[in-house]
């Protein structure tokens, strides 16, 4: 079975610094990732996703992602992070033929002025 | 178009009394999953349907929790006799079938009811 891991509960960023989100998954295969982003009272809101090809991968607010299969990594970055970027972040894996994904526990990142 | 829509957002029930969360997905998504975030847990996966079919409800936590979907469209998700433990964040996606070649499609998520039990 597919896990997910996110080493950091809580990260505090700057507005304007960068911003990246660590991600590693357990799985055998090449999985599916994805990255989510949870406003407080909010549902969860997909930013970017991979399943093959390019490893760098475009999402939306300006989120980029590296898939790093050496690694078992997938970490989220942004440039230069926005007071609206303070949310919860998931990483999550799915795995080919099945049908439910592995979110890690999340990241909630605070952006102070 | 629009998305995926869940009702009540919002439920606080007593300990004892059943509940039914509705789910409304994307027009066209043939898969439906229902996922429960606890306060401290990560996402926690309940059942996931493929047209009105259920193929796995292992993620159901007991027996006190059943699930329905009805035309290929909307879904319930329905708590008996509620628990404390059972106050939750009740999450509901939608995707597109899943090809034959397994491949996954992106899951789009509601915004979720929150559920209180006292």
């Amino acid at each position: 079975a597919q896990s997910v891991t996110q080493p950091d509960i809580h990260i505090t960023v700057s507005e304007g610094a960068s911003l990246e989100l660590r991600c590693n998954y357990s799985y055998g295969a090449t999985p599916y990732l994805f990255w989510y982003v949870q406003s407080p009272g909010q549902g969860l809101q997909l930013l970017l996703k991979y399943f093959s090809g390019d490893t760098l991968v475009q999402g939306i607010k300006g989120f980029e992602a590296e898939f790093k299969r050496s690694q078992s990594s997938f970490n989220l970055r942004k440039p230069s992070v926005h007071w609206s970027d303070a949310a919860e972040y998931f990483c999550a894996v799915g795995a080919h033929g099945d049908y439910k994904l592995s979110f890690g526990a999340g990241t909630t990142v605070t952006v102070r002025a | 178009g629009a998305g995926v829509s869940q009702s009540p957002s919002n439920k606080v029930t007593e300990k004892g009394k059943d509940v039914e969360l509705r789910c409304d997905p994307i027009s066209g998504h043939t898969a439906l999953y229902w996922y429960r975030q606890s306060l401290g847990q990560g996402l926690e996966f309940l059942i996931y349907f493929q047209g009105n079919s259920a193929p796995d409800k292992s993620g159901l936590p007991s027996d006190r929790f059943s699930a329905e979907r009805t035309g290929g469209s909307v879904s319930t998700l329905t708590i008996q006799r509620t628990q404390q433990e059972d106050s939750a964040v009740y999450l509901c996606a939608s995707s597109l079938q899943l090809e034959t070649s397994g491949s996954q499609e992106t899951q789009y998520f509601g915004p979720g009811t929150r559920l209180l039990v006292l």
